[in-house]
């Protein structure tokens, strides 16, 4: 399988707490995005890194790339409990028409 | 803008039976839709890319036969679930390209079959 792997699987913190969220994948990429899955509904489009970037800040994001190691990790700064949701990372890989693989997500729970 | 609507958001149907499954590009024309199954507490699998006007290309393991994508205009793409099963139970999702901002998915349609 070409699916990427996340960790860790699920995350539990306490609000204003940081979560990192880690991406490895196996293939050369065009670029890495990040995603968030509120339970049972569709996915939000919340930030993507090109292949020849390293790191990319987006309000409370922080995502940083690592083409030699084929990781990422997704940082959410001061976290909110509304920030509670599953988050998948999603490779578009050379070669691949722009066909999205995801990761394996991880479920962050953010309580109060 | 770069909106894509999809429908119905959940479907119950008898096993046997068939369900179609619209997914639209409101505001931008798709000459590409992916269509994604999620099993639960699982990640989002790619079942199929669909280009405007050509036959779609499936990925592996997934039966052509069973899943039909249809994808006769810029703005709409189809998947119909021939004879459903229990198992085909799943969330399916699709994804347009190319969008304004990049990559937009439908809201997901949750399939039970019983």
């Amino acid at each position: 399988s070409q699916q990427g792997e996340e960790d860790p699987q699920a995350l539990s913190i306490q609000e204003g707490e940081n979560a990192t969220m880690n991406c490895s994948y196996k293939t050369s990429i065009n670029n890495l995005q990040w995603y968030r899955q509120n339970s049972g509904r569709g996915l939000v489009h919340l930030i993507l890194i090109r292949s020849n970037e390293r790191e990319k800040h987006s309000g409370r994001l922080r995502v940083t790339l690592d083409t030699s190691k084929k990781s990422s990790s997704l940082l959410i700064t001061a976290s909110r409990a509304a920030d509670t949701a599953s988050y998948f990372c999603a490779t578009d890989a050379t070669g691949t028409a722009s066909k999205l693989t995801f990761g394996t997500g991880t479920r962050l729970q953010v309580t109060l | 803008g770069a909106v894509v609507s999809q429908h119905p958001s959940w479907v119950i149907c008898k096993s046997g039976t068939s369900v179609k499954i619209e997914c639209r590009s409101l505001d931008f024309q798709a000459t590409t839709m992916f269509w994604y199954r999620q099993f639960p507490k699982q990640s989002l699998m790619l079942m199929a890319t669909s280009n405007e006007g050509s036959k779609a290309t499936y990925e592996q393991g997934v039966e052509k036969d069973k899943f039909l994508i249809n994808h006769a205009s810029l703005t709409l793409s189809t998947l119909t679930v021939t004879s459903a099963h229990p198992e085909d139970s799943s969330f399916y999702i699709c994804s347009a390209m190319p969008a304004p901002y990049g990559y937009t998915f439908g809201s997901g349609t949750r399939l039970t079959v019983v």
